[in-house]
């Protein structure tokens, strides 16, 4: 069982809102992580776009709009990355990050479409 | 601002070796972290290595302990990612990123890396 699992996708309307989950392996407490969240554009690095850990955990990236915004579901053990008011600017991947041990793990992503 | 820039990457047989670099400025480069990332073509990310500010802690994953080291220059704001023993399943974007505020929060361009006979 991988240590991050995401949808492989997601649709929403313009303007409405997505929720996108990051649900850790069992065994793995999701409230002990700081869950990262990334954007990936087609043929564009990832960009970063917040950190949650907890309310008075967290961080914004630079210039990242307070449309995204994280937050967790202990009962699901997952990270949660909410995106409002979707714009067709957002269709694209996202991925979640988590420090593990010693390693960095990425969730497989999900490809967010607008439509 | 702060910069990534790649290179290194090309063509190469199975079982040979490249070594890749990236040239950072616009930070000080000696006082950051800095991982490398690839991305196999229509891929997810896979995270690859992670050297410490002062190169006194390496992690690596398992997919390339073993066979990939990571290194850095702090002198020429450099840093290196030597690949030996290269498999197709290596075939990637290679990106390089660092975090200054937060984690991962610039990356490079990247480079690509094609093993193939």
């Amino acid at each position: 069982q991988a240590v991050l699992t995401q949808p492989s996708s997601l649709s929403a309307s313009p303007g409405a809102s997505a929720s996108l989950t990051c649900t850790l392996r069992s065994g793995i407490n999701v409230g002990t992580y700081r869950i990262y969240w990334y954007q990936q554009k087609p043929g564009s690095p990832p960009q970063y776009l917040l950190r949650y850990k907890s309310d008075s955990d967290k961080y914004q990236g630079s210039g990242v709009p307070s449309r995204f915004s994280g937050s967790k579901d202990a009962s699901a053990n997952a990270g949660i990355l909410l995106i409002s008011g979707l714009q067709s600017d957002d269709e694209a991947d996202y991925y979640c990050m988590i420090w593990h041990n010693t390693a960095v793990v990425f969730g497989g992503g999900t490809k967010l479409t607008v439509l | 601002q702060v910069q990534l820039v790649e290179s290194g990457g090309g063509v190469v047989q199975p079982g040979r070796s490249l070594r890749l670099s990236c040239a950072a400025s616009g930070f000080t480069f000696s006082n950051y972290g800095i991982h490398w990332v690839r991305q196999a073509p229509g891929k997810g990310l896979e995270w690859v290595a992670f050297i410490r500010y002062d190169g006194s802690n390496k992690y690596y994953a398992d997919s390339v302990k073993g066979r990939f080291t990571i290194s850095r220059d702090n002198a020429k704001n450099s840093l290196y990612l030597q690949m030996n023993s290269l498999r197709a399943e290596d075939t990637a974007v290679y990106y390089c990123a660092t975090s200054v505020a937060a984690d991962f929060d610039y990356w490079g361009q990247g480079t690509l890396v094609t093993v193939s006979s």
